[in-house]
């Protein structure tokens, strides 16, 4: 079975432009996550889709980030402007039917993004 | 809001140690409890978890006991290997199978043989 796969695996930008990490989930998977995870701390959610609706983005900076599931398989996550603090490794993830399974998550080998 | 407090790292080891990693909640409800692995290059993996109150959970040789009185899911292992080296996320979900984690910090752990 293939697993959650993520690119770029590493993004290098100045601050101010645009970047985009893309996701495939597992095949089949309903609900995809995107983490972030800063150096030294642990991952910090960002958004959850359930198919191609959002089900949480509380923790989204909305006026920077976005993200969107077309058709409810794959997902982009886009930062526009980058700043200096955005440095992380960007983590997406996936699991059946959102509830079934605690913790049942699957995660990539993420996107790691340095703003320079 | 829920939160997990983990051991400050990093924590280095002989090979054929006792490993404890300590990993303390705080939750409204009955969330479950888990263990990742972040190994270098690597996306993270689940480890063990446990879904209810005095559960156990292991695998690969390591073990976690849910301890509601003490909110607590501390990591245990009795002889660790260099192979064991890895980042460990003491992690916890939400009520009613809500899948969503919340992590701790992360506990950097290096075996040298």
């Amino acid at each position: 079975e293939a697993g959650v796969a993520q690119s770029p695996r590493y993004k290098i930008i100045e601050k101010r432009q645009s970047v985009a990490f893309w996701c495939n989930p597992i095949s089949g998977h309903a609900t995809l996550y995107w983490y972030q995870q800063i150096l030294g701390q642990g991952p910090k959610l960002l958004i959850q889709f359930q198919n191609n609706g959002v089900v949480d983005d509380s923790q989204l900076p909305k006026d920077r980030f976005s993200a969107e599931r077309l058709k409810g398989v794959d997902s982009t996550l886009k930062i526009q402007p980058a700043k200096l603090e955005d440095s992380a490794v960007y983590l997406c993830a996936s699991s059946w039917e959102g509830g079934r399974i605690p913790g049942g998550l699957f995660f990539g080998s993420g996107t790691q993004l340095s703003v320079l | 809001g829920n939160s997990v407090t983990q051991m400050e790292g990093p924590v280095t080891l002989s090979e054929e140690a006792f490993l404890t990693i300590n990993c303390t909640y705080t939750a409204t409800g009955y969330p479950s409890l888990f263990w990742y692995v972040q190994y270098p290059g690597e996306g993270l993996q689940l480890l063990l978890k446990a879904t209810k109150a005095d559960d156990k959970g292991s695998n690969k040789g390591f073990e976690a006991t849910y301890r509601k009185e003490t909110t607590s899911f501390h990591l245990e292992k009795g002889s660790v290997q260099v192979s064991d080296s890895a980042v460990y996320f003491c992690a916890l979900s939400g009520n009613f199978g809500n899948e969503k984690l919340t992590f701790g910090t992360g506990t950097r752990l290096t075996i040298i043989p």
